[in-house]
């Protein structure tokens, strides 16, 4: 049963701090999707990738956050300096984009984001 | 720009109920539909998708949804819940010029009464 993994689930990091956080997509597919999900604003999507390029990070705060992918089963996101309003849970999802257009995404289990 | 709208933000249901949740969606070219739900704790998992054909889409557990083209409308139904059904349940729309970016409603919360 292909999943999409996540780490790590919990992090606790102090203000100021750097923060990684993971994802492996499903084995053959060529869209990385990473989310942002808090009470007050919901699902905001931060950024994309397709076959590896970055599509549209136009969600996602420049001047802390980057999104990477440094090869097709990784995907990284980083955040530096962390801040409290960063507190969230942070998915990644993956989807196969083909010809026809249409793909359907699958998240991962996510990463719970603590910064005090 | 695409909206999704959900009508309902939190639905209370005794079990056996039926239910019916809402979802909108603004755009009006070919859509692709789908329908999340979010169990407490846990991330999203597909309930049931339409890309084309017969516009009435059966999912897991024993959910479905029509497409109503002329209506912009994706309703959820179940015709008889469980407590485990509680949960937060999202709809989301694509296109094919949105490059596969899913646009998510802004989410229901069902809670099951026992």
């Amino acid at each position: 049963d292909a999943r999409v993994t996540q780490t790590p689930r919990h992090k606790v990091t102090e203000m100021g701090q750097e923060v990684t956080m993971r994802c492996q997509p499903i084995l053959g597919h060529n869209t990385v999707f990473w989310y942002r999900q808090t009470m007050m604003q919901g699902l905001e999507l931060l950024a994309y990738f397709r076959n590896r390029a970055p599509l549209d990070d136009s969600g996602m705060p420049k001047d802390r956050f980057s999104a990477e992918m440094p090869d097709a089963t990784l995907a990284t996101l980083k955040i530096q300096p962390s801040e409290p309003r960063d507190s969230a849970v942070y998915f990644c999802a993956s989807g196969f984009h083909g010809l026809a257009g249409a793909e359907t995404q699958y998240f991962g289990p996510g990463t719970r984001l603590l910064v005090l | 720009a695409q909206s999704v709208s959900q009508h309902n933000h939190h639905v209370i249901l005794s079990e056996a109920a039926s239910l019916e949740l809402g979802c909108n969606y603004s755009y009006g070219g070919t859509v692709n539909l789908f329908w999340y739900v979010q169990y407490p704790g846990q991330h999203l998992q597909l309930l049931l998708k339409y890309f084309s054909g017969d516009p009435l889409v059966k999912g897991i557990k024993g959910f479905e949804a029509e497409f109503i083209k002329s209506k912009f409308s994706f309703n959820l139904r179940k015709p008889s819940v469980q407590w485990s059904d509680t949960a937060e349940y999202f709809c989301a729309v694509t296109s094919y010029n949105q490059g596969g970016k899913l646009i998510f409603g802004q989410g229901t919360e069902l809670s099951v009464k026992p």
